[in-house]
């Protein structure tokens, strides 16, 4: 009765290649993110949804697309990998009105770019 | 500059130490949250506080609104609190958390 899931938790490809990490919250939650943390730990907001809404959308390659099919989902795709894109993507939920509210996180996708 | 400053970057002690862990953050927010990620790479959110002071356990987290400051301590440390430690901040307005660049935290026995 994981809270926040994400799958694959690793995820090895070749540059070029298209690819998609799934994400499910079983909290009820209505907001969703993801996140991307380099390889010196540093992580960054890329996209947040409000019951299916994209509300964020960070300076990201439009490569990234997020599809959240329901509120409970929010899964994100990646066209034509390349090098820079290998990292530990984590999916997140929290209540609306994320600013004060506790976001939970998944276990992270760690995604290699060969 | 980052918007949200951590210091140290690496932090080693001994068991038993009492642990501070310090964030500076340079934009106005709604809100201010302390993170914990296990070696094994999971998040754990361990605080959000907009003012005061908030207790957990070994675990305490103050926050200067004033002085935009906020602080972690570990009380009596142990080698299972070694872990990063992440501060974020929300911005007013914003639904999104900017993050520090993280602390790594090491206890030896």
């Amino acid at each position: 009765d994981t809270a926040v899931s994400q799958t694959p938790k690793y995820l090895v490809t070749q540059m070029g290649n298209d690819k998609s990490i799934k994400c499910e919250q079983n909290l009820g939650h209505d907001t969703m993110y993801w996140y991307k943390q380099d390889s010196k730990k540093f992580l960054k907001i890329m996209f947040s949804y409000n019951n299916k809404e994209l509300i964020i959308n960070e300076t990201v390659p439009n490569r990234f697309s997020p599809k959240s099919p329901d509120k409970a989902h929010l899964n994100l795709h990646i066209n034509s990998l390349e090098l820079g894109d290998s990292a530990v993507y984590f999916c997140a939920s929290s209540r609306p009105s994320g600013s004060q509210e506790t976001q939970y996180f998944g276990p992270g996708t760690r995604l290699l770019v060969l | 500059k980052n918007e949200v400053e951590q210091s140290p970057q690496n932090l080693t002690a001994q068991e038993g130490e009492f642990i501070t862990i310090n964030c500076s953050y340079s934009v106005g927010i709604s809100a201010l949250h302390w993170l914990q990620q296990h070696p094994g790479g999971g998040i754990v959110s361990l605080f959000m506080l907009s003012s005061g002071k908030k207790k957990h356990g070994r675990l305490i987290a103050t926050i200067n609104i004033q002085e935009k400051h906020s602080s972690l301590h570990i009380t009596a440390s142990h080698p299972r609190d070694s872990a990063v430690y992440i501060c974020a901040a929300t911005s007013q307005g914003a639904q999104k958390l900017v993050f520090g660049q993280g602390t790594r935290l090491t206890i030896n026995p």
